[in-house]
């Protein structure tokens, strides 16, 4: 089944360790995303991905990271430099941009981060 | 800048019942998308409709219908006939600069909305 996996589910950071989010889609989509959301509210842009190789900061990209060597991988990494993490992480991933098509972005499951 | 706004924090509805939820929005782009989103209490993104601000007419999926007011810059979302299973959040997403060269295809998201369907 076509789709994205995103990896765990669940993770614990300790204070000072950085840790990374795993990303993977099978849609041979070009774009990819990641979101973070706060208890309660919408989404936030953290990074993105239009290429293989090039990515982008969104709003809120202090204390992250990314990287985008395949084009079905796109994973996140929090470093020790995000004093907050404790957030609910969303990956998406959006099919090439053509004119007078629909561009839909589908999401993963989402990984629950939570600081110890 | 780019705004979406969803003023109802949380809605109840009867079951079989219609319910719109509001969303406005801001920017000065001309072509833009507009998207809605449910999120279960499991915390998936479940694409529900699309609408693109070049279109003539609104777009509908099964039970839900969007209610596209460029004027108002305003695109609410109807769920007809709701369900148990329509208890959920809901958001309205923009996509600015759509069809374009300089689209990144970001999209900028609103608050959200509760629905909670009452049997």
């Amino acid at each position: 089944d076509g789709g994205i996996t995103q990896s765990p589910k669940y993770l614990f950071r300790k204070e000072g360790q950085n840790v990374t989010l795993s990303c993977e889609q099978n849609l041979n989509h070009d774009a990819m995303y990641w979101y973070r959301q706060d208890p309660g509210q919408g989404l936030r842009l953290i990074y993105y991905s239009q290429i293989v190789n090039d990515f982008q900061k969104g709003d809120i990209a202090e204390g992250y990271s990314v990287s985008r060597e395949k084009k079905e991988s796109f994973p996140l990494t929090v470093t020790s430099a995000q004093k907050n993490p404790t957030a609910f992480y969303l990956c998406a991933s959006r099919g090439e941009v053509a004119s007078g098509e629909k561009e839909t972005q589908y999401f993963g499951p989402g990984t629950r981060l939570l600081v110890l | 800048a780019q705004k979406i706004t969803q003023t109802q924090p949380g809605m109840f509805v009867q079951e079989k019942e219609a319910v719109t939820l509001d969303c406005t929005y801001d920017t000065s782009d001309q072509s833009y998308g507009l998207f809605w989103y449910k999120q279960p209490s499991s915390g998936e993104m479940i694409f529900l409709i699309y609408q693109g601000s070049y279109d003539e007419q609104n777009a509908t999926e099964g039970r839900y219908s969007l209610n596209f007011q460029k004027a108002r810059k305003s695109a609410n979302l109807v769920i007809s006939a709701s369900q148990l299973g329509d208890s959920a959040m809901y958001f309205c997403a923009m996509s600015p600069f759509f069809l374009r060269s300089s689209n990144t295809g970001k999209l900028i998201f609103g608050q959200g909305t509760t629905l909670q369907v009452k049997p």
